[in-house]
Order: structure tokens, then sequence, then C-alpha cells
């Protein structure tokens, strides 16, 4: 079956510690995103990347970082920088290429301890 | 830049009864328009979307949404709804040129019996 994978569906952060969530598509998309949902918020852009080894800031990029070595992944790093992790966070892809219908994973929700 | 506005936060309705759920947006340039669901603790799922052509676009499921640019607005619309049809709903814009998403803040839609 095609599509987008994240995991894990649930994570908790301590203080001070990086964590690093995974999305892995397997649709032959270029185009990666992800997201940060919070109730009554929206989806809130973090990063995106539109083919691999390039990738650039959202909205929200502060206290996060990417890597896009493979077409298929695109993994999240939420670091100590980032003082308000607790969140909904959303993985998505698309062709690109200004075809820009973008399909979402399931999710991870972080939580901090 | 784009922007995009979800007029009512929440929605309840009795089934069968007819439901609007009301989108506006913002942005100098063209753009395409998307409706998008979630299910509690999914990820999103496109429901419609217009990137040209016909103004009124349908959902395989019957919801429909018709483009109006002199009013900048995207309405989603179901004469008849479903227990089934309780859960979140985004609204989002983008460039015709470009990749990114813009998200309104959402509205949730219950359905009561």
């Amino acid at each position: 079956d095609g599509g987008i994978t994240q995991s894990p569906k649930y994570l908790f952060r301590k203080e001070g510690q990086n964590v690093t969530l995974s999305c892995e598509q397997n649709l032959n998309h270029d185009a990666m995103y992800w997201y940060r949902q919070d109730p009554g918020q929206g989806l809130r852009l973090i990063y995106y990347s539109q083919i691999v080894n390039d990738f650039q800031k959202g909205d929200i990029a502060e206290g996060y970082s990417v890597s896009r070595e493979k077409k298929e992944s695109f993994p999240l790093t939420v670091t100590s920088a980032q003082k308000n992790p607790t969140a909904f966070y959303l993985c998505a892809s698309s062709l690109g290429q200004g075809q820009e219908t973008q399909y979402f994973g399931p999710g991870t929700r972080l939580l901090v301890l | 830049a784009q922007s995009v506005t979800q007029l009512d936060s929440q929605v309840p309705v009795f089934e069968e009864a007819p439901v609007e759920l009301r989108c506006n947006y913002s942005s100098s340039v063209s753009v395409y328009l998307f409706w998008y669901v979630q299910y509690p603790n999914q990820g999103l799922q496109l429901l419609l979307k217009y990137l040209s052509g016909s103004t009124l676009v349908e959902s395989i499921n019957g919801f429909e949404a018709e483009f109006n640019k002199s009013q900048t607005s995207f309405h989603l619309r179901k004469p008849s709804v479903h227990i089934s049809d309780t859960a979140e709903y985004f609204c989002a814009v983008s460039k015709t040129s470009g990749s990114r998403l813009t998200f309104g803040e959402g509205t949730q839609l219950t359905v009561n019996p």
C-alpha cells in the first residue's frame, strides 16, 4: 500500500532532551512537509523540502531541525530549544512541481514529562 | 502572503439537516483551494479541491464547495449530514505557483442524533 507512515504514534520527552519524529513515504513524492497542530490554531508549517538535500523554514521553525538525505524520508528533530513542544505533529507529502495536493500521515503526539 | 479565515469554530447540527462551513481567503495572486477532514487523533484527508475549471466541486460522500472569486470564498456544504460526518474540517489555500499550504483554524462539525 502506498502512503505516509509516522512513528511513533505517541512520544514522551523529558526536559532538555532532543527527540526525533520519523516520517516515511513510498508515494515517490518530491515534496515533504512538517506541521504542528495545536487546539484552535489549525496547522502551522514548521519546515518543508521540495527536493532531496534541500529544505526551507516554515512559519515556526525555531527549536526544530530537519534533514532530507533520502527522497522517502524527512525526519523532524524537536530540540531542547523548543520551549513548548507538546503538540500533534503531522507530516505530509506532495508531488511538487505545481501539483499541490498534500497527503498526510497519521501524526505523532508529543508530550513533555 | 495568503490567509484563510474559517468563520465558525464549532458547528452543531442534527442528523439529516443541511450544513454550511464557511471559508474566506485573502491572496493577491491566483490560488488553489482545498477542504480537508480530520477524524480524532488521525491525519488529514483531502475532501475536495478547486484547481481550475468549474467553480463547483464535489466529493464522493456528498459534500460540495463553490469557489467564488468575487467574494473570495470557498464554503463547504452538504444537504443532509450523517453522524459519521462528525469531524474537524480545515480549509486551505496555496498559490498556483508555489508549494506551501496555508490552513484556516478549523471548524468542528458535530452531528447530533
